[in-house]
C-alpha cells in the first residue's frame, strides 16, 4: 500500500514568488493535514481538510492556503514568498475525521532565496 | 493552549543500554498522544497512539506508556539503527490537528 506522496520533493523559489505543493493521501484516507517544520519552530500545524472542507486552521498568515479535491488529493499554496517560509512542508493523512492514526509523507523541502 | 515538552533534548546511549524519553503535556482534554520517529531529511514515521492513563503499547524495542500528565517512550537494548529524533504530539480535538514537542535526538553508539 503506497504511503502519503508529496511532490515536488525539493524546490527553490525567489522571494515574492508563489509556490504550490501537492499531496496524495494513502488510498482510502479522506482527511489531509499540512504542517511546516523548521529548526527554530519545530512542527507547526497549518490546516486540515476533510471531504473538501477546511476543518481547522493554524496560526499562519493568509498567504498560506490550501484545498482538497474530490479524490482527497490536496494542494497547499504559499503566495508572496518570504525568506522565513523556507522549511520542510509535511502532509499527513488519516482514514476518517477522528484522526486516530496519522501518517506523514516525506515532505517538500522549500528554499526561498 | 496545548503545551508539549520533551526531555532530554538529546540522548546518547551505548548499544544495549536501555533508557526512557519523556513527554510532558498540558491539554484541557486529551484525544490522543502520538509518538513518531523522524530520520534526517524524512517525514515522521508513526509509532503509537495512546488515549488514556495507564495505557501501554509496544513495538519491537519500544514501549510507550501514558499517565495523566506525561508519556514515556522506553527503549530496551537499543541498536544503532534506533538512532533518530523521537517526536511526541498531542491531539485535543477531533480531526488531525497535532501539537508537537521539540523532539529528543537519540544517538545509539555501537
Amino acid at each position: 500500500k503506497a504511503g502519503v506522496t508529496q511532490t515536488p520533493r525539493y524546490l527553490i523559489k525567489t522571494r515574492g514568488q508563489q509556490v504550490t505543493l501537492s499531496c496524495s493521501p494513502i488510498s482510502g484516507h479522506r482527511s489531509v493535514s499540512w504542517y511546516q517544520q523548521t529548526p527554530g519552530q519545530g512542527l507547526q500545524f497549518l490546516f486540515e481538510y476533510f471531504s473538501e472542507t477546511q476543518r481547522n486552521k493554524g496560526n499562519f498568515p493568509g498567504r498560506f492556503s490550501g484545498r482538497q479535491f474530490s479524490n482527497s488529493r490536496s494542494e497547499m499554496n504559499v503566495s508572496t514568498l518570504e525568506l522565513g517560509d523556507s522549511a520542510l512542508y509535511l502532509c499527513a493523512s488519516t482514514p476518517g475525521y477522528w484522526g486516530n492514526t496519522i501518517y506523514f509523507g516525506e515532505g517538500s523541502w522549500l528554499t526561498v532565496v | 493552549e496545548d503545551q508539549v515538552t520533551q526531555s532530554p533534548e538529546a540522548l546518547r546511549l551505548q548499544e544495549g543500554e536501555s533508557s526512557s524519553l519523556n513527554c510532558s503535556y498540558t491539554v484541557s482534554g486529551l484525544r490522543g498522544l502520538f509518538w513518531y520517529r523522524q530520520d534526517p531529511g524524512k517525514g515522521p514515521e508513526f509509532l503509537f497512539t495512546l488515549y488514556s492513563a495507564g495505557e501501554e503499547k509496544e513495538k519491537e524495542r519500544l514501549k510507550a506508556t501514558l499517565t495523566k500528565k506525561e508519556s514515556f517512550l522506553h527503549i530496551t537494548a537499543p541498536k544503532p539503527e534506533d538512532s533518530a529524533t523521537y517526536l511526541c504530539a498531542v491531539k485535543e480535538t477531533s480531526g488531525s490537528r497535532l501539537t508537537f514537542g521539540e523532539g529528543t535526538q537519540l544517538t545509539v553508539n555501537p
